[in-house]
């Protein structure tokens, strides 16, 4: 079974723009959350979707969206792009909400804003 | 909020020696599932071991131990007869039981030394 995969691997735009990042969960998987990560900040939750819907929410600004469609593959923005958000952008899927434990990790999206 | 700790920014092994790693957390919660992640210089997230809260017997998979101590609120790993492919990054997480947010440790940057 392929595991979680995410587009771009790397990314470079420039401060202003905005940005559209993508992650295909496992095949099954119904849940998919976003995680940034920075050397600062270390890793941060960002938002978790389930069957389309966003479940659950971390603590960024209004500039940071998401999506799920639905054959699950999640989608998300982050727009009027700022240096602060250059990170490694991860994706996990599950199975589903009662399988929390069962997440697996894409292998990240380099973004990096000039 | 939970929040989780892991005091030892970095740690050295040489090969075939056993290392424990430290993680303590803090949480109101009584049922909820503790992580140990390892993210080699590839980034890939991987799950090394999973600890359920209301299991009272430590969790093992192979080389990889827990010590889980629930009134203390700590959950350290250990790791026996280390090798090098065992150098990398190591995330302690705290995850819910409803949803699949995790909340990450700082982490702490293992070096196994041959």
């Amino acid at each position: 079974k392929a595991g979680v995969t995410q587009t771009p691997r790397y990314l470079i735009k420039t401060r202003g723009q905005q940005v559209t990042l993508s992650c295909s969960p496992i095949s099954g998987h119904r849940s998919v959350s976003w995680y940034q990560q920075t050397p600062g900040q270390g890793l941060q939750f960002l938002f978790e979707y389930f069957s389309e819907t966003q479940r659950n929410k971390g603590n960024f600004p209004g500039r940071f969206s998401g999506r799920q469609f639905s054959n699950s593959r999640s989608e998300m923005n982050v727009s009027t792009l700022e240096l602060g958000d250059s990170a490694l952008y991860l994706c996990a899927s599950s199975l589903s909400l009662s399988t929390p434990y069962e997440q697996y990790f894409g292998p990240g999206t380099r973004l990096t804003v000039t | 909020a939970q929040t989780v700790t892991q005091s030892q920014p970095e740690m050295s092994v040489q090969e075939a020696e056993t290392v424990t790693l430290s993680c303590t957390y803090d949480t109101s919660e009584s049922n909820y599932y503790l992580f140990w992640y390892k993210q080699p210089p590839s980034r890939q997230m991987i799950l090394v071991i999973r600890q359920e809260a209301y299991k009272q017997q430590n969790a093992t998979e192979n080389r990889f131990s827990v010590n889980f101590q629930k009134a203390a609120k700590s959950f350290s790993l250990k790791i026996s007869d280390s090798q090098l492919g065992d150098t990398a990054m190591y995330f302690c997480a705290f995850g819910e039981t409803s949803g699949s947010r995790l909340t990450f440790g700082e982490g702490t940057q293992l070096t196994v030394n041959p």
